[in-house]
């Protein structure tokens, strides 16, 4: 079965600090990994993807990944953050090799940057 | 390209009556997914449309349910007749294909039971 833990329901960083959101899955076939931020009010928008290559994948915003298949992880990080980065932050996880496309979420951890 | 609509933003009814919500995917996304979000846990799938045929509908919570997806274009999701625990934000996600992977977003629909 596939899961995915979002161990923090909330993270709190100053702005210009470095920031991480964890996130572990739990899949049976091969994992094919993203990060969704959810702005208020607004939809869900993509920012990045692991599917396969290297483990450390970039994306939108500054923002990257680390695919880590030993800890079964994929951390969203970004190296300096912004008051702006504020909002909910959802990892999923789908089976690469199933024709199912269906994407299981995890809770989302919410991140709020102060001045 | 115009991302993916979805109708009504918000939505209030009451309990034992019936609600039809609309999504307008990506012009040419053959894939086409429903989710909701119950206050404060995770994201479920519901059902996966490819085109018209429903691929997946596996996530979709009881017969109270229907989605439909004429001519494989837009996608209609009734509750009849709704129950306090359909309350929730209702997504609607779309992708030109499987390989592609990433599924593009509506802005979603917050439907309330009372």
């Amino acid at each position: 079965a596939q899961s995915v833990a979002q161990p923090e329901d909330q993270v709190n960083v100053a702005e210009g600090n470095p920031l991480t959101v964890k996130c572990t899955y739990s899949v049976s076939g091969n994992p094919y990994l993203f990060w969704y931020v959810q702005y208020p009010n607004r939809g869900l928008q993509f920012l990045l993807k692991y599917i396969t290559g290297d483990n450390l994948v970039k994306g939108s915003y500054g923002f990257e990944a680390e695919f880590n298949k030993s800890q079964t992880s994929f951390h969203l990080k970004k190296p300096s953050a912004l008051v702006s980065d504020s909002a909910l932050y959802f990892c999923a996880v789908r089976d690469g090799g199933s024709t199912l496309g269906r994407l299981y979420f995890g809770r989302g951890t919410q991140l709020t940057v102060w001045p | 390209e115009a991302g993916v609509t979805q109708f009504p933003s918000h939505s209030v009814i009451e309990k034992g009556q019936t609600v039809t919500l609309r999504c307008d995917p990506i012009s040419g996304h053959d894939n086409l997914y429903w989710y909701r979000r119950v206050m404060g846990k995770e994201i479920k799938f519901l059902l996966h449309f490819v085109k018209e045929s429903k691929q997946d509908e596996s996530g979709m919570p009881n017969n109270r349910f229907l989605a439909e997806r004429t001519g494989g274009t837009y996608s209609t999701l009734k509750v009849q007749p709704a129950e306090l625990e359909d309350s929730g934000v209702y997504f609607c996600a779309s992708s030109r294909s499987l390989t592609s992977s990433e599924q593009y977003f509506g802005p979603g629909t917050r439907l309330t039971v009372t």
